[in-house]
């Protein structure tokens, strides 16, 4: 079985700061996770994937996450927050490769950019 | 290339009546999915497809049924809607075994009253 968490289901920063967007998973066997975005009335755009490989992995519009094994986290950063960033943004997690696996997707966390 | 595209964006059923929401996509690729999304609880899988002819259930299936007779089209049925259906709907795509990257539609936005 595998589960995901997303602390905090809304998150405020201020333009041009750091953003941190949390992320735990549990997995029985070595996982692939990801971080998926959307923004208002469209579907989920891939960011970022861990598949195997480095653990700091970069993703579009300046994000990166990294992948800590012994803290089974895979939080989501970005330096500098802009306004075309507010989004709710979903970790997912999907156990070893293999088929037709699902993907188990956390609750999403809301991030709000102030000006 | 369109990607993945859903009809209808929004539609507002009577409890007991039925429909078929349709998905789409241009990519060939060989898996799809429908997922359903309520607010806070993130995102369910309702059912799933590995390629033409062969489906099979996710998390939530009770209430729909799906087909795949082509490899381009997956559409979800609706047979008797209830208020509990009343969610969006994201239908997605994967390209093939080992390549991770889900592509999602826009999203179909149902109300069931």
């Amino acid at each position: 079985a595998q589960s995901v968490t997303q602390l905090g289901s809304h998150v405020s920063v201020s333009e041009g700061a750091l953003v941190l967007l949390r992320c735990n998973y549990s997995s029985s066997v070595p996982p692939y996770l990801f971080w998926y975005v959307q923004y208002p009335n469209q579907g989920l755009q891939l960011l970022l994937k861990y598949t195997t490989g480095a653990t700091l992995v970069k993703g579009i519009n300046g994000f990166e996450a990294e992948f800590k094994k012994s803290e089974t986290s895979f939080h989501l950063t970005k330096p500098s927050a802009h306004m075309s960033d507010a989004a709710e943004y979903f970790c997912a997690v999907k156990p070893s490769p293999g088929g037709y696996q699902k993907v188990t997707f956390g609750t999403g966390t809301k991030l709000q950019v102030i000006p | 290339n369109a990607g993945v595209t859903q009809t209808p964006k929004f539609r507002i059923l009577k409890i007991g009546q039925s429909m078929t929401l349709q998905c789409t996509q241009d990519m060939n690729h060989n898996y799809m999915y429908w997922y359903r999304q309520d607010p806070g609880m993130g995102l369910k899988l309702i059912y799933y497809s590995v390629g033409a002819g062969i489906t099979d259930k996710g998390e939530v299936p009770n209430g729909y049924n799906v087909s795949r007779s082509t490899t381009e089209d997956f559409p979800l049925r609706l047979e008797l809607a209830a208020p509990s259906q009343t969610s969006v709907y994201f239908c997605a795509s994967r390209q093939r075994e080992g390549e991770e990257t889900q592509y999602f539609g826009p999203g179909t936005r149902l109300l069931v009253l």
